[in-house]
């Protein structure tokens, strides 16, 4: 049974970065699935933040992709977001997940993380 | 950017059919998937393919989708089953995914 793991700075500073570590236990990190992450804003729904495949190939929002890098470390078994340029607008849960591709027709999350949640404030 | 169109919030009474609808362009060629999500835990899939129900999820749980509206069915609410609901999908290019704004539940 996969399970996630979020882990980073439960704060941040203002025009800071913000950097998260998600490790994947029960199993390697094999090449049918991608990896992603998703926050949630105290109050708000769920956003889709990006992911990343096997290979290193990553997609990401329009509304973060000049600030968000995603990475997968096999050795490690494990996936990284940095987010640069933080504002008290970036403080959420930030959830990762394991990811399978449906076909051509979607892409869905089947094993999510607890969640970490990160304030940005001074 | 692309966007998936939600209800804020849905009420029913307990036994009653809850219809929690998700409107977007790409859901006439995409599939749409639906998370429950209790009190900011993880989500949970509910519904993958449309219609398709996971091992464990009841079977008051359906889903449809015609057209660019998809919509999620609970026969039967449970109180249990109050919680934020989202839909999911890919647009049409493929390249990005985006969830719907979340729909509150309420059974009472």
């Amino acid at each position: 049974q996969v399970q996630l793991q979020e882990s980073g700075p439960g704060l941040v500073k203002p025009s800071g970065t913000l950097s998260l570590t998600c490790a994947v236990a029960g199993g390697p990190m094999s090449s049918s699935y991608w990896w992603g992450w998703v926050r949630q804003p105290p109050g708000k729904g769920l956003e889709w933040i990006g992911e990343i495949y096997f290979s290193g190939s990553t997609k990401y929002s329009p509304s973060l992709e000049s600030r968000v890098t995603i990475s997968i470390d096999r050795s490690k078994n494990q996936i990284s977001l940095i987010l640069t340029s933080v504002t008290a607008a970036d403080t959420a849960v930030y959830f990762c997940a394991r990811e399978r591709r449906d076909g051509q027709l979607g892409f869905y999350m089947d094993v999510w993380g607890r969640g970490t949640t990160v304030t940005v404030s001074s | 950017s692309y966007e998936l169109t939600q209800p804020p919030s849905v009420s029913v009474s307990p036994g009653q059919t809850a219809r929690i609808t998700c409107s977007g362009d790409s859901l006439a060629e995409k599939y749409t998937y639906w998370y429950q999500q209790k009190s900011a835990q993880a989500p949970v899939l509910v519904i993958f393919e449309d219609s398709e129900r996971p091992s464990g999820i009841p079977e008051r749980f359906s889903g449809s989708s015609s057209g660019t509206l998809a919509t999620l069915t609970i026969s039967g609410a449970q109180v249990e089953d109050e919680a934020d609901y989202y839909c999911y999908s890919t647009d049409t290019t493929g390249l990005r995914r985006v969830f719907g704004g979340g729909t509150k539940l309420t059974v009472l």
